[in-house]
């Protein structure tokens, strides 16, 4: 098993619809964990960083899961600028490792 | 400021060829970083480095190696090219208090292509 798994999709929406991406991670001593966003064949930039109470950032927000080892994107309004791919991102201190999913690919569609 | 960067851009080698991929950082972060991204893989971690003379390997190390000498730069050697070897390569830095760490910021990346 993948210490951290994605459905690398594509996920196709029309604009405006909602859409949520799952992460699952298999270390529970991981510690940190983030969504980055990356454009294609450009670098992974960061999205948001996941905390355990939840966090938004307009028309994003993420939770974080720790009983079943999970954290969650949801995208609302959809636009066509956020057709790229999503990689969610765990650290684990003990490990001093990012270990990163393989991505989700989102299309929105117009 | 320039953040992560990484020379070359893109690079065509031989089979059985060296050569060393270049990063440097100017945000004095301790973390640093390198991975390798092919179709359908993800980002996948090949070596890391906590602090100046630390390194230690990651998911993918085989036919690579890293030195960290400085706390700017943290350069990955390819000793003798193979075409599994052609992948896009980033590297990426991250301020570290020892315990705890905040993101990661990525490079460009560098294309590298092996015939």
């Amino acid at each position: 098993r993948k210490e951290v798994e994605q459905d690398p999709g594509p996920f196709n929406v029309p604009e405006g619809a909602t859409v949520a991406f799952n992460c699952t991670y298999s270390n529970s001593a991981s510690q940190s964990f983030f969504w980055y966003r990356q454009d294609c064949r450009k670098e992974p930039k960061l999205l948001m960083s996941v905390y355990s109470s939840g966090n938004e950032d307009g028309r994003f927000t993420a939770q974080l899961n720790r009983a079943s080892q999970y954290i969650s994107l949801l995208i609302r309004d959809s636009k066509l600028s956020d057709s790229a791919t999503y990689l969610c991102a765990v650290y684990t201190s003990g490990t001093y490792k990012y270990i990163f999913g393989t991505g989700t690919r989102l299309k929105v569609l117009a | 400021n320039a953040g992560v960067t990484q020379t070359p851009k893109f690079q065509v080698l031989k089979t059985g060829q060296s050569m060393t991929l270049q990063c440097a950082q100017d945000m004095n972060h301790e973390y640093m970083s390198w991975y390798r991204q092919d179709p359908g893989m993800g980002l996948r971690l090949i070596h890391y480095s906590v602090g100046a003379g630390i390194t230690d390997q990651g998911e993918v190390p085989n036919g690579y190696n890293v030195s960290r000498s400085t706390t700017e730069d943290f350069p990955l050697r390819l000793l003798s090219a193979a075409p599994s070897q052609t992948s896009v390569y980033f590297c990426a830095s991250s301020p570290w208090t020892g315990v705890s760490t905040d993101t990661q910021y990525f490079g460009p990346g560098t294309r590298l292509t092996v015939l």
